[in-house]
């Protein structure tokens, strides 16, 4: 249990369905990420949010959109996505942002299937 | 363009052998390296280093850090089959950015 903890942890979704990645940190940090993890890719950082702001979009297609309503809780929000998407979302969070604070704990993901 | 790159992509060991996972970066603006241990889904923090030359330790478990070279190695001593997991070597830069490497696949079998 590394204190982040996501829902669901398995997803498959048709190409026209709308549903939502969920997170929750329970460890006090400031700052949380969406990650995605493809088959033999390395990690691709989505989206930084500290204290609630987003910091980070880091050229993601727009059927992704995070939502961060408050410093523990992180949404993913997905809607017309492709098969290409498929793959392993992970979410993670740090103390806050800035040198020093590397150092990054994650969920367990959801592994996404568009079909 | 940051990178970081790890070798070997995969290694398959027998129970008690040492193993050394490799990782070399190129990137501006270095912070620190990190490494993980994603065994299934949630990779778990092993180690952070930020100086070189100063070996971190934990059980049986060992890194290092060289700057000068651009890179680090991650040992693993009498490895059991409880280290089979995907290593994954990361560099934060000053963009609060993590670069993570593919990774190296390990496989201990008894």
């Amino acid at each position: 249990e590394t204190g982040v903890t996501q829902t669901p942890r398995h997803l498959v979704m048709g190409m026209t369905n709308k549903k939502s990645l969920k997170c929750e940190q329970h460890l006090g940090h400031n700052a949380m990420y969406w990650y995605k993890q493809s088959a033999k890719k390395p990690l691709e950082l989505m989206f930084v949010y500290s204290l609630e702001e987003r910091v980070e979009n880091n050229s993601v297609p727009s059927r992704f959109s995070p939502e961060c309503p408050n410093s523990s809780h992180l949404f993913l929000h997905l809607h017309t996505l492709q098969p290409e998407d498929s793959a392993l979302y992970l979410c993670a969070s740090s103390q806050d942002l800035g040198q020093g604070n590397e150092k990054l704990f994650f969920g367990s993901g959801t592994q996404l299937s568009v079909l | 363009e940051d990178k970081v790159v790890q070798s070997p992509l995969s290694l398959v060991v027998h129970e008690g052998d040492t193993v050394t996972l490799n990782c070399s970066y190129e990137v501006t603006n270095f912070r620190s390296l990190l490494w993980y241990k994603q065994e299934k889904k949630a990779p778990t923090f092993l180690f952070m280093l930020t100086s070189s030359g100063i070996e971190k330790k934990s059980g049986r478990l060992s890194s290092i850090l060289d700057k000068k070279e651009l890179f680090s190695i991650l040992n693993i001593t009498a490895t059991q089959t409880g280290d089979s997991a995907v290593y994954l070597c990361a560099v934060g830069v000053n963009t609060d950015k993590l670069i993570f490497g593919t990774g190296t696949r390990l496989q201990v079998f008894p």
